[in-house]
């Protein structure tokens, strides 16, 4: 099976404006979480979807949203963006039985300027 | 909140040693633990995992040990290799509410030295 792809990989903006970034999940899976990965704070949840529907939420302002497509398929986004939301963006899937294993994609590296 | 904590941060061995990581949890309830390596500009990979129902579970060179008592766990990684270089985290399945999230330790750093 093809594993998770994230789309894209590299990003800059700039201050206040959004951005939207992508996550495929392995074929079969219904659950996507989402992770904030910074030097100073490791890996932080932002959010989980599953069949569409948003299943918990980690301690991050509403600038952060997500949502997920009938396919599995997810985007999140991040509006108003600030320079500490600088950080890599990794998106991993799992079957959604909550106790199965994620399996990580390779990451969104969003810049901030 | 509901944490993990890991040490140590970074971690030196000689190429053969032993390396040794621990983790504890706050979630009593917690059942299932998993271990990620990261290499540089890659992917968090999936080592090894332990669910509470079994105390050490071992695959080759790694095993992983829990004490749901204690509420700790540790990786074990033995003969250790070069390229057993990364960065290691631990996680536990905690509550949050109602629903349940990994929540990651905050890394460990492993330097193998030839």
């Amino acid at each position: 099976k093809a594993g998770v792809t994230q789309t894209p990989r590299y990003l800059i903006k700039t201050r206040g404006q959004q951005v939207t970034l992508s996550c495929s999940p392995i074929s079969g899976h219904r659950s996507v979480s989402w992770y904030q990965q910074t030097p100073g704070q490791g890996l932080q949840f932002l959010f989980e979807y599953f069949s569409e529907t948003q299943r918990n939420k980690g301690n991050f302002p509403g600038r952060f949203s997500g949502r997920q497509f009938s396919n599995s398929r997810s985007e999140m986004n991040v509006s108003t963006l600030e320079l500490g939301d600088s950080a890599l963006y990794l998106c991993a899937s799992s079957l959604g039985s909550g106790r199965d294993t994620q399996y990580f994609g390779p990451g969104t590296r969003l810049t901030v300027l | 909140g509901e944490n993990v904590e890991q040490h140590p941060s970074t971690l030196s061995v000689q190429e053969g040693d032993s390396a040794v990581i621990k983790c504890t949890y706050s979630d009593s309830a917690s059942n299932y633990f998993p271990w990620y390596k990261q290499e540089l500009g890659k992917r968090p990979q999936l080592i090894i995992d332990i669910r509470s129902n079994v105390g050490e579970k071992k695959d080759q060179r790694i095993a992983v040990t829990l004490n749901k008592t204690a509420k700790h766990f540790s990786l074990h990684i033995t003969e250790t290799q070069p390229e057993d270089s990364a960065v290691y985290f631990c996680a536990a399945l905690i509550s949050s509410g109602s629903a349940r999230q990994l929540t990651f330790g905050s890394g460990t750093q492993l330097t193998v030295l030839p």
